[in-house]
Order: structure tokens, then sequence, then C-alpha cells
């Protein structure tokens, strides 16, 4: 079964801190994972792609296949990183229909 | 830049009756989707759209609910007899091709 995993529901941080939320994955062939960030009171919009190996905001994100994980770093929190996150699969079917994590919620304290 | 837009943003009904969510996605994408989060819970699928017919739809997705594309460019979530557990957040998205999807900014169902 294609599942993904976000263990913390929240995670509190101060300005400056480094940042890990972390997302594990179920699925048995090559999933594309992503993670989706969404402001207050905004919609849900693409954050990152592990395809594109890029940073975005100052956040990476490994795709780790023997440990199943995608794992959504910084180095260094800033306030208007506080939102929510979800780390998302796409997977087998070519629909790209994508199975969402629970979601993260990540608040940055000054 | 274009966005994919959803009406109503707030849509309240009585059990049993039949709602119509509606979506407009970017104009020169191919793939249509509807997603639907409960209160608390994390975001699930619903239901792919291509070409003019579903291509994927969940467990959830059964005969009370179905999507159209009636003109080229709106693409509605009808449920037909509302129940209490379909409240939720109802997201439409949209996808040209191999990259990513573009939500819209949700309708918030609430029966009671």
């Amino acid at each position: 079964a294609q599942r993904v995993t976000q263990p913390e529901k929240l995670l509190s941080v101060f300005k400056g801190a480094p940042v890990e939320l972390k997302c594990n994955y179920s699925y048995s062939g090559s999933p594309e994972l992503f993670w989706y960030v969404q402001y207050s009171r905004q919609r849900l919009q693409l954050l990152l792609r592990h395809i594109s190996r890029e940073s975005i905001k100052g956040f990476t994100a490994d795709l780790n296949k023997g440990e199943t994980s995608f794992h959504l770093k910084k180095p260094f929190a800033q306030e208007e990183d506080s939102a929510m996150y979800y780390c998302a699969l796409s997977g087998s079917s070519n629909t790209g229909k994508l199975i969402f994590g629970q979601g993260t919620t990540l608040q940055v304290k000054p | 830049e274009p966005e994919v837009t959803q009406t109503p943003s707030h849509q309240v009904t009585q059990m049993g009756q039949e709602v119509i969510l509606r979506c407009v996605p970017i104009s020169n994408h191919l793939y249509f989707y509807w997603y639907r989060q409960i209160l608390g819970q994390k975001v699930e699928f619903l239901v792919s759209f291509y070409n003019n017919e579903i291509s994927e739809k969940s467990e959830i997705f059964d005969d009370q609910f179905s999507v159209e594309r009636p003109d080229g460019s709106n693409f509605t979530l009808k449920i037909r007899s509302t129940k209490l557990e379909d409240s939720a957040m109802y997201f439409c998205a949209s996808l040209r091709g191999v990259a990513e999807q573009f939500f819209g900014p949700g309708t918030r169902l609430t029966v009671l």
C-alpha cells in the first residue's frame, strides 16, 4: 500500500534554529516525492519536488530510498516559514494523483 | 499568474441535499483532480479526470459523487445526497503534464 507518514503534528523552533520536518513513505516502486506548503489563509502550493533537486526558500529535501524518507530541512528558520507542511507521494498510477501525509505545523518563534 | 479558482468558498447545506462545487482550472491544463480534507485529518484524493473522463477514483468516491467538465472550463463535483460525514474542505487541482499540481483555495462544505 502507498502511504506517507509525517510523525510530528507540530514542530516549534526559535528563529535561526535548524529545522527538519520528517517524512517517511511506503511504496514498492520508484515514487515521486513532493513537499507542499500552506501558509495561513492561503492555498496549498508546491515547495519542492525531489526530481528537481533544488533549494527553495532555503529548504532542501533529499530522497533516501534505503530509509524510505524525504525529510525537509532548513539550516536557519525564519518567522515567515511558519506554515503547514505536507509531504506527498505520486506513485504507481499514471494519473498523477497525490497521496498526502498528515501534515506538520511549523511554528517559528521570534 | 493564472490560478485555479473555486466557488463557493463556503457552502452550508442540509443532510440529504445535493451540492455542486465548482472549479475553474488553469486554462491549458489537461488533468483535473478533487481532494478533500476532513477537519484535523489528511488531504485525501477523491478523483482524477483526463480527456473528459474519470481516470482514477478512490474508495471514498462512491455513487453519491460525480464529476463533470460541462463547458471546457468549469470542473464540477456533485454530491447527490449529502451526509454529515461529507463535511470537509474540498480542493480542486489541475496539472498540465509532468509538473506540479496547482491547487484552488478550497470550498468548505458544512452539512447540517
